[in-house]
């Protein structure tokens, strides 16, 4: 079983839609989840942190999480055509200790 | 904002070769680390390294090795390259107060010839 799962897609959603990212880990003492979104060619980049059950919501996207079915989503409301990229789901178990990610699941919002 | 530069955006070198990829960051961030990514296996651990002198081996540290030996800085050595070390390599810090948000330097596309 991988650490962190992912389905990698690809997901494709009519734009302004509701894109719905999900995401499963293993480890019951994580504690800290982020969602890093990744254009082709380019770094990950940080677009959600969340530390405790429940949503979180920053703008266009929410996060969920679910610590006693060890499952934390990502929502992108009015998907974009610029939304289009690969979303990768990372868990820690807190402080400055390492991430484990998911491998990703690539999104297409079309036309 | 948060800076993490690295030394290259793409690099090639051959068989046998040292490579050093340098990574800095400019938020005083504790913690450094070094990935690698290939197609279908995601963002893989080499090495990280919590302060100065300080390191730890992540989930494939084998045929590299790293540097730190001023906080902002951590060097990425491949003692001697092989084909299979062909990969984007990507740094990353943190701060240790913090949940464990890493910020991301551009990539070294690295090409193994």
């Amino acid at each position: 079983q991988k650490e962190v799962e992912q389905n990698s897609g690809p997901l494709s959603v009519p734009e302004g839609a509701i894109a719905s990212l999900n995401c499963t880990y293993s480890d019951r003492g994580s504690q800290s989840f982020f969602w890093y979104r990744q254009y082709s060619g380019k770094s990950p980049e940080l677009i959600m942190s969340i530390y405790s059950n429940g949503d979180k919501e920053d703008g266009r996207f929410t996060a969920q999480l679910n610590k006693a079915s060890q499952y934390v989503s990502l929502l992108i409301r009015d998907s974009q055509p610029s939304d289009s990229a690969t979303y990768l789901c990372a868990v820690s178990k807190g402080g400055g200790n390492k991430l484990t990610f998911g491998t990703g699941t690539q999104l297409k919002v079309e036309l | 904002d948060v800076k993490v530069t690295q030394s290259s955006r793409y690099l090639v070198k051959r068989t046998g070769e040292k490579v050093f990829l340098e990574c800095v960051q400019d938020m005083d961030h504790e913690n450094m680390f070094w990935y690698r990514q290939d197609p279908g296996l995601g963002l893989r651990l080499i090495y990280f390294s919590y302060d100065v002198k300080m390191k730890e081996k992540g989930d494939i540290p084998e045929g590299y090795s790293v540097s730190r030996e001023k906080k902002e800085r951590f060097s990425l050595i491949l003692e001697s390259a092989s084909t299979n070390q062909t990969s984007m390599y990507l740094c990353a810090s943190s701060l240790s107060q913090t949940g464990g948000e890493q910020y991301f330097g551009p990539g070294t596309r690295l090409t193994v010839t």
